[in-house]
């Protein structure tokens, strides 16, 4: 079954600085790859995903991710974070190829420094 | 609005009374699932609608029921809950119209159960 496991359950920056948010994945099938951002008291929305169209995927926000194949990993960032970044985010990966139920990572919470 | 729709935002009961949790979409979506987030567990899939009258398990089923008899409503029923249904709960769908396994997320249903 597929898996995706996000490094570091909290992350914290500086306003300006660089955003990076790790997320690998296991599939047997090439995957359907997905970035979610929770904000405070909030349900779940999308930054952007991965349908094997191209591997720089760019989202909302200033946000993208790199799907890259040979590290299985599929990581997210932004080049200047702000105040407003500030949420919890979720990887999540297609449980089949193309199927409706996607199995999420246990999240990573960003805070964001002035 | 395109939107789903979750009631009640908030809910205190006590063990072994029963209790739904309602849920709604305006969006014609086919495929309809229920999460549970908790603190350093991520979301966790309790059950899924693919459409109307077919249902399946997810990852943590026990405790929990649903039906899918209109393809709007996806309500989810805790016939008799237990502390350790304590915890935030998510509806979400998707369908054609969002994107294939482009979830969109209710805004949450914290339940608490003493």
């Amino acid at each position: 079954a597929q898996s995706v496991t996000q490094l570091g359950s909290h992350v914290s920056v500086s306003e300006g600085a660089l955003v990076l948010l790790r997320c690998n994945y296991s599939s047997s099938v090439p995957p359907y790859l997905f970035w979610y951002v929770q904000y405070p008291n909030q349900g779940l929305q999308l930054l952007l995903k991965y349908t094997s169209a191209a591997t720089l995927v760019k989202g909302i926000n200033g946000f993208e991710a790199e799907f890259k194949k040979s590290e299985t990993s599929f990581h997210l960032t932004k080049p200047s974070a702000h105040m407003s970044d500030a949420a919890e985010y979720f990887c999540a990966v297609s449980d089949e190829d193309g199927s409706e139920k996607l199995v999420f990572g246990k999240g990573t919470k960003l805070t964001v420094n002035p | 609005e395109a939107q789903v729709t979750q009631n009640p935002r908030y809910l205190i009961t006590v063990t072994g009374k029963k209790l739904t949790v309602t849920c709604s979409q305006n969006m014609n979506h086919e495929y309809m699932s229920w999460y549970r987030q908790d603190p350093g567990l991520g979301l966790r899939q309790i059950y899924y609608s693919m459409n109307v009258e077919v249902t399946d398990k997810g990852d943590v089923p026990e405790g929990y029921k649903v039906s899918r008899k209109e393809k709007r409503n996806f309500p989810l029923i805790l016939e008799s809950p237990s502390p350790n249904q304590t915890s935030l709960y998510f509806c979400a769908s998707s369908g054609i119209s969002s994107g294939a396994n482009v979830l969109t997320f209710g805004a949450g249903s914290r339940l608490t159960v003493l």
